[in-house]
């Protein structure tokens, strides 16, 4: 079945430094990928999406590139900033009417 | 417009009780969709309901139970809880389901203890 893989954490950065978490995915088909952010206490919030290969999700700084060839939606931002200290999370949803599917998280602490 | 709201945020029971979520998705959506959030397992898919069907359901026992109403409202129900139920459930509605570009809207969650 479809599955997500990302770096699991937590990672640890110093404010202003660049971001890069990565995911993997296994699907059929053409799925379309999104990052979720989990702010403490919070549920998830749509940080960014992207639909078809080549396609690059952006918000708030964060962009991540649909890879169709390596299968991969690495998160990115250059400059990260202590507010962006959350959890986010990969997921898939295929085109077939199956339900999303999340990875496990990448726990993200930016100290000041 | 009003977000996907969830109650009771927390609440705590004991074993063998049982309990009811409530959640009121996104006005115009009709399919509300139930995860599970556990430090250990993570996100883990209950079930989903479009237009009071259940569409979509995820390997948990029978004694996780949902149902939606005609205004798209759904709740949810577990009967008989153990230590393991505890857990952040979180509710998630969407236009029209979980396929290809729809995206999920979350509910701040409802926290559940079980002691």
């Amino acid at each position: 079945g479809d599955s997500v893989t990302q770096m699991e954490g937590p990672v640890t950065l110093s404010e202003e430094a660049f971001l890069t978490i990565n995911c993997t995915y296994t699907a059929t088909g053409y799925p379309s990928l999104f990052w979720y952010v989990q702010y403490p206490g919070e549920g998830l919030q749509l940080l960014l999406k992207a639909t078809k290969a080549d396609d690059k999700g952006s918000n708030k700084g964060f962009e991540a590139t649909y890879r169709k060839e390596t299968t991969s939606f690495h998160l990115e931002k250059g400059s990260v900033q202590v507010s962006d200290s959350a959890v986010y999370f990969c997921a898939l949803n295929g085109n077939y009417g199956q339900n999303f599917v999340f990875g496990p998280g990448t726990r993200l602490s930016v100290l000041p | 417009k009003a977000g996907v709201t969830q109650t009771p945020r927390y609440l705590i029971k004991t074993r063998g009780q049982q309990v009811t979520l409530s959640c009121s998705p996104i006005s115009g959506h009709r399919s509300v969709s139930w995860y599970q959030q556990t430090p250990g397992q993570g996100l883990q898919f209950l079930f989903e309901y479009f237009s009071e069907t259940q569409r979509n359901k995820g390997n948990f026992p029978g004694r996780f139970s949902g149902r939606q109403f005609s205004n798209s409202r759904s709740e949810m129900n577990v009967s008989t809880l153990e230590l393991g139920d505890s857990a952040l459930y979180l509710c998630a509605s969407s236009l029209s389901g979980q396929a290809g570009a729809n995206v999920l809207t979350f509910g701040a969650g409802s926290r559940l203890t079980v002691l």
